[in-house]
């Protein structure tokens, strides 16, 4: 059972550079959340879609665009890459907001130079 | 203030040993609340959801005090695969919100 995917693993880009990180989940959740994860700071989350066709800001979202493509695929995009958004980035999936299980991908490691 | 309080640590603890967690949450409006495993390098993962009336899972146990607005995790018997970081999770009335804690780092040693 795939789950949630995330891709890519890692990544570095230079600064100014663009860039899509892409979730898909298999399990027919409704809700999908992008976080990120910094040492010191926790899971913070940039922005999620509680249902297709609808997205919402988290706690921070500027630098981020997000698309829910689909009910399987939440993509995000940074369109002008900072060294500030060095991170790891995780995508989760949840049956609905609030009360269920999250589901998260592995991971995509993110350099900024 | 964040809404979700944990004591970073580490606690390094012998195995066989009884550790504890606790974890503060500023919105008494919460719904729900989990506590979650990360080991390093990886994804989290659901440990246990937290009730109302207190939960165990065969060596854990998850408390909540709503009045005191706190969640505990108490381990029993460490073992040395317990090792990893330990995140409160606390959803609010925002609709959306997964709030997650920092974590607390546990390293069981022999």
């Amino acid at each position: 059972n795939a789950g949630v995917t995330q891709t890519p693993k890692f990544q570095v880009l230079k600064t100014g550079q663009s860039m899509t990180l892409q979730c898909a989940q298999d399990m027919n959740h409704n809700s999908m959340y992008w976080y990120r994860q910094d040492p010191g700071m926790g899971l913070r989350l940039i922005y999620y879609s509680a249902s297709e066709g609808t997205t919402d800001k988290g706690e921070v979202p500027n630098g981020y665009n997000v698309s829910r493509l689909n009910k399987r695929e939440f993509s995000l995009r940074l369109e002008s890459a900072a060294p500030s958004q060095t991170s790891v980035y995780f995508c989760a999936s949840s049956e609905s907001t609030g009360a269920t299980e999250a589901f998260f991908g592995q991971g995509t490691r993110l350099t900024v130079v | 203030r964040k809404e979700v309080e944990q004591d970073p640590g580490p606690f390094n603890v012998p195995e066989g040993a009884t550790v504890a967690f606790n974890c503060t949450y500023s919105n008494s409006a919460s719904q729900s609340f989990f506590w979650y495993r990360q080991d390093c390098r990886k994804e989290p993962k659901l440990l246990m959801s937290v009730y109302s009336s207190g939960n165990e899972d065969g060596r854990f146990t998850a408390q909540l005090n709503r009045a005191s607005q706190y969640i505990s995790l108490l381990i029993r018997d460490s073992k040395l695969s317990d090792s990893a970081t330990y995140l409160c999770v606390v959803t609010g009335n925002s609709g959306y919100a997964l709030n997650f804690g920092k974590g607390t780092s546990l390293l069981v040693t022999p």
